[in-house]
């Protein structure tokens, strides 16, 4: 089945512990991108890569990093989480671009203590 | 600031009714998305508009792009409570770059 999985579902966590959120997906897309989901705030976007190796910051980029070593995974990693990254994260992916469908993990709900 | 201004921000109505909801910005866009969400899912892709005054159609949902590519609207025609959602519209300037606006959530009364 293609989609893109997400890990963990639900994480709480402590302010400056370090933490990394999985994503991968099946579809050999090229790509990807993450997104924060806040109440009365819609999604804005954090980082995106065109393909392995290319990344670059979307809307909210600080105290988030990302890396594409390869084509299907696109880690999220929080090197010193804070309580104003408590959110709902979003993974997607696309074949070339996010003017095709993209397509959403499921979310990981995360709280920082 | 957003980029993207939704209204209206919450619509309540009764099924059968139509509605519109709209997607403004200052800035221009090369495309522009509409997507709905379900509590616990994440968004799912309705269309996406790249020419500066298309409309598409899928089936009772109307969704057109303006002249100037700065603004969007969704029209649904005879609502039903299956149409309830969050709407989001998003804008995209490069290849990259996506600007969501924060979304109208949507009820739909039996």
């Amino acid at each position: 089945e293609a989609q893109v999985t997400q890990n963990p579902r639900y994480l709480i966590t402590v302010t400056g512990k370090k933490l990394t959120v999985t994503c991968s997906q099946n579809m050999n897309h090229e790509y990807m991108s993450w997104y924060r989901q806040d109440p009365g705030l819609g999604l804005r976007q954090i980082y995106y890569s065109m393909n392995v190796e290319v990344t670059d910051k979307g809307d909210v980029p600080e105290g988030y990093k990302v890396s594409r070593k390869e084509k299907r995974n696109f880690p999220l990693i929080l090197e010193s989480p804070s309580p104003n990254q408590t959110s709902l994260y979003f993974c997607a992916s696309s074949p070339k671009s996010y003017q095709e469908t993209q397509y959403f993990g499921p979310g990981t709900r995360l709280l920082v203590l | 600031t957003q980029l993207l201004e939704q209204s209206p921000q919450f619509l309540s109505i009764q099924e059968g009714e139509n509605l519109t909801v709209y997607c403004n910005s200052s800035s221009v866009f090369s495309s522009l998305q509409w997507y709905r969400q379900e509590p616990g899912e994440g968004p799912v892709l309705l269309v996406t508009v790249v020419t500066g005054g298309e409309v598409k159609k899928l089936k009772r949902l109307t969704f057109q792009f303006g002249d100037a590519r700065k603004d969007s609207s969704l029209h649904i025609t005879a609502a039903q409570p299956g149409d309830t959602g969050l709407y989001l519209c998003a804008g995209g300037s490069t290849l990259g770059r996506l600007y969501f606006g924060r979304g109208t959530q949507l009820t739909v009364w039996p």
